[in-house]
């Protein structure tokens, strides 16, 4: 079982509805990410907070707009997503956002646009 | 900008074999972790074993080791005694720690894991 929880497992949608994925830990950790993986390759970093303060946004379209509104949950807000956005979105934590620290990752929510 | 390569995208090991999967990074910077990461199908990505650049010795996971060879800049795992429950996505990652506690990790393309019964 992971720590980190992510709902919706599955997501499908319409380029013009709006939806949102969340992402939650009860582990105390004070920082989160989202990243984006396409199929069969490795995970690309999007946003990363830092004691709920946006601290990374690694240039990602303004379509996907994320909300840290505690320490123990991030919200990542879809809007006119295109199709190339299809991917699995995984949300990690780390107990501090000092590079030592591994970051635990949930399942991932697995985003299909029409 | 620092890289991370994984030279085998794909492996396979009999069960109960040991099997070693190939990293190699560059970067210019002397402060640094490394880390390997399982994803099997379920989707999660696992972290498997944590490599801090400044220790020289080898971590060690129960069935899981590194081969750190700082100077070549090469992060080899071991898997001794492969499991059924092996067999996965295996990411060879790293961050560094200069400029910042920021740093993004930063992950190989990948080598797919079979184990054979």
């Amino acid at each position: 079982d992971t720590e980190v929880t992510q709902t919706p497992k599955h997501l499908v949608m319409g380029m013009t509805n709006k939806k949102s994925l969340k992402c939650e830990q009860h582990m105390g950790h004070r920082a989160m990410y989202w990243y984006k993986q396409k199929a069969k390759k490795p995970p690309e970093l999007m946003f990363v907070y830092s004691y709920e303060k946006l601290s990374i946004n690694e240039s990602v379209p303004s379509r996907f707009s994320p909300e840290c509104p505690n320490s123990s949950l991030l919200n990542l807000h879809l809007h006119a997503l295109q199709p190339e956005d299809s991917a699995l979105y995984l949300c990690a934590s780390s107990s501090q956002p000092h590079p030592r620290q591994p970051q635990h990752f949930g399942d991932g929510t697995r985003l299909s646009i029409l | 900008a620092q890289t991370v390569t994984q030279s085998q995208p794909e492996m396979s090991v009999q069960e109960a074999e040991t099997v070693t999967l190939s990293c190699t990074y560059d970067t210019s910077e002397s402060d640094y972790y490394l880390f390997w990461y399982k994803q099997p199908p379920s989707r999660q990505m696992i972290l498997v074993i944590r490599q801090e650049a400044y220790k020289q010795q080898n971590a060690t996971e129960n069935r899981f080791s590194v081969n750190f060879q700082k100077a070549a800049k090469s992060f080899s795992l071991k898997i001794s005694d492969s499991q059924l429950g092996d067999a996965a996505m295996y990411f060879c990652a790293y961050r560094s720690a200069e400029g910042g506690s920021q740093g993004n990790l930063i992950f190989g393309k990948g080598t797919k894991l079979s184990v054979k019964p």
